[in-house]
């Protein structure tokens, strides 16, 4: 059945490295993005792709990197840069067909720097 | 500047009432609103939406009302019950940035049994 598959589900960094999260999707949608949500606080968009091979820095994009080699596929990399990474990383989608546009989440990733 | 603004952090409601979350806004070039709900450790999962040009969506329990003049609107859920008891967001998008959303802060809502 289709929807948007995220991995892991918890995640465990050392300071100084990098780590990628991963974010699939079946829906044929176009569209995708990375979000982070903090504690209390609502969603921040990380990155955005609208098609493959191209993608577009979001509101916070200082510390992280994506690619968009397939349109299935849009891996998150945080990178030592990230100043503060430990959150909980949201992946969606969107088909830009409908007018509607409303973008399906996965179930997160909690990415804990120890 | 927080573009999408939703004041209440939390609302505790007895089951079988009626829950009310508001959400205020400040962009007039928001063209469509979405409502998520969100339960701890879990993808936000859509609710109900309505566009700029209406005022009402109905979806069963759940009715969305939009307020443009007042750059307003809420979620009402009618009769409110245990399960309900999530965090929800409220989103914007803007009709000339694709499918871009600003999300508010969200609103704890806590139904007791």
């Amino acid at each position: 059945d289709g929807g948007i598959t995220q991995s892991p589900k918890y995640l465990f960094r050392k300071e100084g490295q990098n780590v990628t999260l991963s974010c699939e999707q079946n829906l044929n949608h176009d569209a995708m993005y990375w979000y982070r949500q903090d504690p209390g606080q609502g969603l921040r968009l990380i990155y955005y792709s609208q098609i493959v091979n191209d993608f577009q820095k979001g509101d916070i994009a200082e510390g992280y990197s994506v690619s968009r080699e397939k349109k299935e596929s849009f891996p998150l990399t945080v990178t030592s840069a990230q100043k503060n990474p430990t959150a909980f990383y949201l992946c969606a989608s969107s088909s830009p067909d409908t007018y509607t546009d409303t973008q399906y989440f996965g179930p997160g990733t909690r990415l804990t720097v120890l | 500047d927080q573009q999408v603004k939703q004041n209440s952090p939390s609302l505790s409601v007895q089951e079988g009432r009626i829950s009310i979350l508001n959400c205020d806004y400040t962009n007039s070039m928001f063209d469509y609103f979405l409502w998520y709900k969100k339960y701890p450790a879990e993808g936000p999962t859509f609710l109900i939406s309505i566009s700029s040009i209406k005022d009402k969506n109905e979806d069963g329990r759940f009715t969305v009302f939009l307020n443009k003049s007042a750059k307003h609107l809420s979620l009402h859920i009618v009769p409110s019950q245990p399960g309900d008891s999530a965090v929800y967001f409220c989103a914007a998008r803007l009709g000339n940035a694709g499918n871009m959303l600003t999300f508010g802060g969200g609103t704890r809502l806590m139904v007791k049994p």
